[in-house]
């Protein structure tokens, strides 16, 4: 099993510019989620996805920020424009949910590095 | 406001020492509970998960859930460099939709 593919995995950017953030879950999980993590806060839920429908994106910091999911085996996270401050790694995680609790536990992606100058 | 709260650390062990991590949830209603461990630079690793009051074994690994107290707990023992990460602590929403991080604890084991 591939596991949790993101892409890219560093990112460079100017302040301004839009951002693209990719990510491929495993086969046959239903559930995505897209978190932000920092030294200051930590790992942050910003959105997550349930077959393919958004959830909840409370934790989306602004309208900046936006997420799609077309398909199950593809989500995008954009960032337009970016700003210094949205430097941080970007993890995507997938999980299978169903009635069984032991299908929760969610398996992370290897994260994107962003640096926005 | 759902809230996972741990010590940041770091925690510091000598190799061979138990090592105990602590994480308090403010939810009564969640269900379910998980560790992870996080290596410098890397993305987090399930260690366990436990859903029933009492312990939970895995090798060196033992996970404590007391639910009357919203408590839970990771004990390593025979802790080695190795073991040397950060552990985050996580519960479930009452949905069982999504998880709650905490913060994180960070464990140094020296040789």
């Amino acid at each position: 099993d591939a596991g949790v593919i993101q892409s890219p995995r560093h990112e460079v950017t100017e302040m301004g510019q839009e951002v693209t953030l990719r990510c491929k879950p495993i086969s046959g999980h239903n559930s995505l989620f897209w978190y932000r993590q920092t030294m200051m806060r930590g790992l942050e839920l910003l959105i997550y996805f349930n077959n393919n429908v958004p959830i909840d994106d409370s934790g989306m910091p602004e309208d900046r920020f936006s997420a799609k999911m077309p398909n199950a085996s593809f989500s995008t996270l954009k960032i337009q424009p970016s700003e210094p401050r949205d430097s941080a790694v970007y993890f995507c995680a997938s999980s299978f949910w169903g009635r069984t609790r032991n299908q929760e536990t969610q398996y992370f992606g290897p994260g994107t590095r962003l640096l926005v100058l | 406001q759902k809230e996972v709260e741990q010590n940041s650390g770091p925690l510091s062990v000598p190799e061979g020492a138990i090592a105990s991590l602590n994480c308090t949830y403010s939810d009564r209603g969640s269900q379910s509970f998980f560790w992870y461990r996080q290596y410098s630079g890397k993305s987090p690793e399930l260690i366990m998960f436990i859903y029933s009051n009492g312990d939970k074994e895995d090798g060196r690994f033992t996970a404590q859930l007391n639910k009357a107290s919203q408590y839970v707990s990771l004990l390593i023992r025979d802790s080695q460099p190795s073991d040397s990460a950060t552990y985050l602590c996580a519960v479930n929403n009452q949905a069982g939709t999504a998880l709650i991080f905490g913060k994180g604890t960070t464990l140094s084991v020296s040789s």
